[in-house]
């Protein structure tokens, strides 16, 4: 089983301010490809989590382009840019190479 | 547009079985990898089973030998047989629907169910 490590898993922030969240697999997620199974998904409060990033850079449908993924093989971050009220909520990174898939432990961003 | 609406949850006694249902609409349930995701009240995400477009299943450790996924064409609908229930099974169970690439990542979600497991 690959294991997903998030740090931190807290991280209070302020609004305008910068923000970044890494994630550590046990094992590459490059696939032959040359793409990196790696997402990262948000879950703000009583929602259910939607997709963020996917192939660990690339923004989903609808997301704002301050949310950025970067990394390969077994680092990834995720940054946010400018950090706004709404973007409060835990994030998660998953990896989706094999079975079972595993997602890290979730970093909990809320504002100052 | 694509839609997925779980239903099912409730309160169980250990030892017991619950059938979840997710119903899809706006795309094919068995055009796409679809997946279980449950998450225990205060805890992270744990990805449970996926059944794939050819019908191969796969689950977690978990709940292994447990857990059943299927779905019926016919009613554009997975579900999640869960037998022999336990206490730390007590969790929101969500669908989430795997992209047209089949690529890992989950472009649609449910709302969530929650299945409490409890004497």
């Amino acid at each position: 089983e690959i294991v997903m490590t998030q740090s931190p898993l807290s991280l209070p922030v302020t609004p305008g301010e910068p923000a970044s969240i890494s994630c550590r697999s046990s094992q590459s997620l490059l696939r032959s490809d040359g793409y990196n199974s790696l997402d990262w998904y948000l879950q703000k409060p009583g929602q259910s989590p939607h997709l963020l990033i996917y192939f660990a850079s690339n923004r989903a449908s609808g997301v704002p382009d301050r949310f950025s993924g970067s990394g390969s093989g077994t680092d990834f971050t995720l940054e946010i840019s400018r950090v706004e009220a709404e973007d409060v909520g835990v994030y998660y990174c998953m990896q989706g190479l094999q079975n079972p898939l595993t997602f890290g432990g979730g970093t909990k961003v809320e504002i100052k | 547009e694509v839609q997925l609406v779980e239903s099912g949850g409730g309160l169980v006694q250990p030892g017991g079985s619950l059938r979840l249902s997710c119903a899809a609409s706006g795309f094919t349930v068995s055009t796409n990898y679809m997946n279980w995701v449950r998450q225990a009240p205060g805890k992270g995400l744990e990805w449970v089973s996926v059944i794939y477009t050819n019908g191969d299943t796969y689950y977690g450790e978990s709940v292994k030998d447990r857990f059943t996924i299927s779905r019926d064409n016919s009613k554009n609908t997975l579900y999640l047989q869960m037998n022999s229930l336990r206490a730390e099974d007590t969790a929101v169970y969500y669908c989430a629907r795997d992209s047209d690439d089949s690529s890992g990542k989950f472009d649609y979600w449910g709302q969530g169910t929650l299945v409490t497991v409890s004497s």
